[in-house]
């Protein structure tokens, strides 16, 4: 079974723009939640889609929105972008539902802003 | 969530257990704990949880203390490849919503 995929695996920004980060779940998955990762925050929750719904969401600022595909592919997009954006954002995908799930991590999405 | 205390760093001879404890003092019943790693670089990887009673699996063991306050992981022959951030974080079950704290660095040598 493939794993989950993050496109782009590189990008380079500038200040002001907006961007949008993809990710396809392992087949069957049905959640998919996003975390950021930089040096001085570590890892962060970002929101979580759960049948194209946003089921959890962090404490980011609206800039940071999601949304989902009836294909559980989950796309993320930052707008008006900032120099503390350059981080490794990284996406989960997992069966969901309620019962005890596992998460399994994609390889990330690394950002520069500059 | 409940909060976790983990070692920042430890070390470990290749073959030998590597055993990394985590406090979770304030846990609730319906919370499990549960183990990820980080490889330098790479996102992280699921290795183990449990409620209350002990879990084996292909990767490692987890053994939960009977007043659920802590919990260890145990890889039983660490080598080069086991050298990665693990991160211990207690959540509820559907935890679609994971709190990492700043993990252990485990370092396995020759």
């Amino acid at each position: 079974k493939a794993g989950v995929t993050q496109t782009p695996r590189y990008l380079i920004k500038t200040r002001g723009q907006q961007v949008t980060l993809s990710c396809s779940p392992i087949s069957g998955h049905r959640s998919v939640s996003w975390y950021q990762q930089t040096p001085g925050q570590g890892l962060q929750f970002l929101f979580e889609y759960f049948s194209e719904t946003q089921r959890n969401k962090g404490n980011f600022p609206g800039r940071f929105s999601g949304r989902q595909f009836s294909n559980s592919r989950s796309e993320m997009n930052v707008s008006t972008l900032e120099l503390g954006d350059s981080a490794l954002y990284l996406c989960a995908s997992s069966l969901g539902g309620t019962g005890v799930y596992e998460q399994y991590f994609g390889p990330g999405t690394r950002l520069t802003v500059t | 969530d409940a909060k976790t205390t983990q070692p920042p760093s430890m070390d470990c001879a290749e073959g030998r257990a590597a055993n990394l404890p985590c406090n979770h003092s304030t846990i609730s019943g319906n919370e499990y704990v549960y183990w990820y790693r980080q490889i330098h670089s790479q996102g992280p990887q699921y290795i183990i949880h449990g409620l209350k009673n002990n879990e084996t699996n292909e990767m490692a063991s987890l053994i939960i203390t009977e007043d659920r306050k802590s919990s260890t992981l145990i890889l039983p022959h660490a080598t080069l490849r086991d050298t990665a951030v693990y991160y211990c974080i207690v959540s509820t079950g559907t935890a679609s919503k994971l709190t990492f704290g700043t993990g252990t660095r485990l370092q396995v040598t020759l």
